[in-house]
């Protein structure tokens, strides 16, 4: 069984630019969610997407959003990038009882 | 505000030792998750806590709930190399595993 795909796995972009993180979650899962992971702030939640529509989401600004298709596979997207920005932008998948499953996650380098 | 403390962050204890790492967490709720990072990795889902008394035990791996206290522990026995990376518990304020809130992490060293 295939697990969380996420492209790319490394990327690296100037201020200002934009970005766009794909996340293919665990076949038959129809809940993705999102989490930045950097040195200073820890693991933060994002935002979470179920049957294309988002439930829940973060303390982040507007300029980071996302979205689902109906194969279930999400895209987030960060505009005007700032270095802070730079991170681990980790994606999973859930299941049953409730247990997340974890992309191997796209690490953002912005400078 | 919710928030989910781990102690200690940093913990180097020597190969067949015992130690437990401590998740406190400030709002109750009933579901708790324990994952384990190694550098430069994703995490890995280690135990899934869904109620209180909840115990899960793999290999020298044990986890514990107590939603009364608001207290998670993970107890390592007789520790070797191969379960140093770092550690960390989350809590599902929403009871559907949608929003989780990660602890601090704890880096655990194991030396020979």
């Amino acid at each position: 069984k295939a697990g969380v795909t996420q492209t790319p796995r490394y990327l690296i972009k100037t201020r200002g630019q934009q970005v766009t993180l794909s996340c293919s979650p665990i076949s038959g899962h129809r809940s993705v969610s999102w989490y930045q992971q950097t040195p200073g702030q820890g693991l933060q939640f994002l935002f979470e997407y179920f049957s294309e529509t988002q439930r829940n989401k973060g303390n982040f600004p507007g300029r980071f959003s996302g979205r689902q298709f109906s194969n279930s596979r999400s895209e987030m997207n960060v505009s005007t990038l700032e270095l802070g920005d730079s991170a681990l932008y980790l994606c999973a998948s859930r299941g049953v009882p409730g247990e997340l499953f974890f992309g191997e996650g796209s690490r953002l380098t912005v400078l | 505000e919710l928030k989910v403390e781990q102690n200690p962050l940093f913990l180097s204890m020597q190969e067949g030792k015992n130690y437990t790492i401590y998740c406190n967490y400030s709002t109750t709720s009933d579901r708790l998750y324990w994952y384990r990072q190694d550098p430069g990795k994703s995490l890995e889902s280690l135990f899934v806590l869904l109620s209180n008394g909840a115990v899960k035990q793999e290999g020298r791996l044990m986890a514990s709930l107590d939603t009364k206290a608001r207290l998670s522990t993970l107890h390592i026995t007789a520790a070797v190399h191969d379960l140093s990376a770092t550690y960390f518990c989350a809590v599902d304020w929403a009871g559907t595993a949608s929003k989780l809130t990660f602890g601090t992490g704890t880096r655990l060293q194991v030396t020979l």
